[in-house]
């Protein structure tokens, strides 16, 4: 089944103690990004990725890093989670070209205290 | 700047009632808009995509039309099992830029 998958789903944390929530695809994407999702904010992008070593930042990076050394694999890092992070997180994926919808994880939810 | 708005923020409709969504967008260089549904704790789930100003797109009871500055997604008919967050997002070919999304409850 092609999927994007997302671990943990919950994850309980508290400020200062790195984190690192793992995405994986199956469907040979080229483009990968991760989002976070917030009441009346919407979603918004931290950080994607056109390819294997490439990432750029997105719209709200500070806090967050990633990494691209595998095409399927797109972990989002957390070196020292704050209370301002505690939200709902998504991966997602895409063929790289023009149109290309994304597909989501289905989310992590992260409290940080 | 690159943005999407939607409207309403909320919409209450008795089943089989039409109605439409707008999502109203600013972009340097559309390269797709799209629209996702997504349910209480799940990620968004891909319905269309449009690509330029005339296109329209239909899947079952939706409908999604473009123009240069909005898109409408038009629900025909609706039944209490359309209930859900309805979000629009375009994309520049780098970056994918979402709205905030409607919340439509279909009561039976």
């Amino acid at each position: 089944e092609a999927q994007v998958t997302q671990n943990p789903r919950y994850l309980i944390t508290v400020t200062g103690k790195k984190l690192t929530v793992t995405c994986s695809q199956n469907m040979n994407h080229e483009y990968m990004s991760w989002y976070r999702q917030d009441p009346g904010l919407g979603l918004r992008q931290i950080y994607y990725s056109m390819n294997v070593e490439v990432t750029d930042k997105g719209d709200v990076p500070e806090g967050y890093k990633v990494s691209r050394k595998e095409k399927r694999n797109f972990p989002l890092i957390l070196e020292s989670p704050s209370p301002n992070q505690t939200s709902l997180y998504f991966c997602a994926s895409s063929f790289n070209r023009d149109g290309s919808p994304l597909h989501f994880g289905n989310g992590t939810r992260l409290t940080v205290t | 700047e690159d943005q999407v708005t939607q409207s309403p923020e909320a919409l209450r409709l008795q089943e089989g009632e039409s109605s439409s969504l707008n999502c109203s967008y600013t972009v340097s260089g559309l390269r797709g808009l799209f629209w996702y549904r997504q349910d209480p704790g799940k990620g968004p789930e891909f319905l269309f995509t449009l690509y330029s100003a005339g296109e329209e797109k239909e899947k079952e009871r939706l409908k999604a039309t473009l123009t240069k500055k909005e898109s409408f997604l038009h629900i025909t008919a609706p039944k209490p099992e359309d209930s859900a967050t309805y979000l629009c997002a375009v994309t520049n070919g780098n970056q994918f830029y979402f709205g905030t999304g409607t919340s439509l409850t279909v009561i039976p």
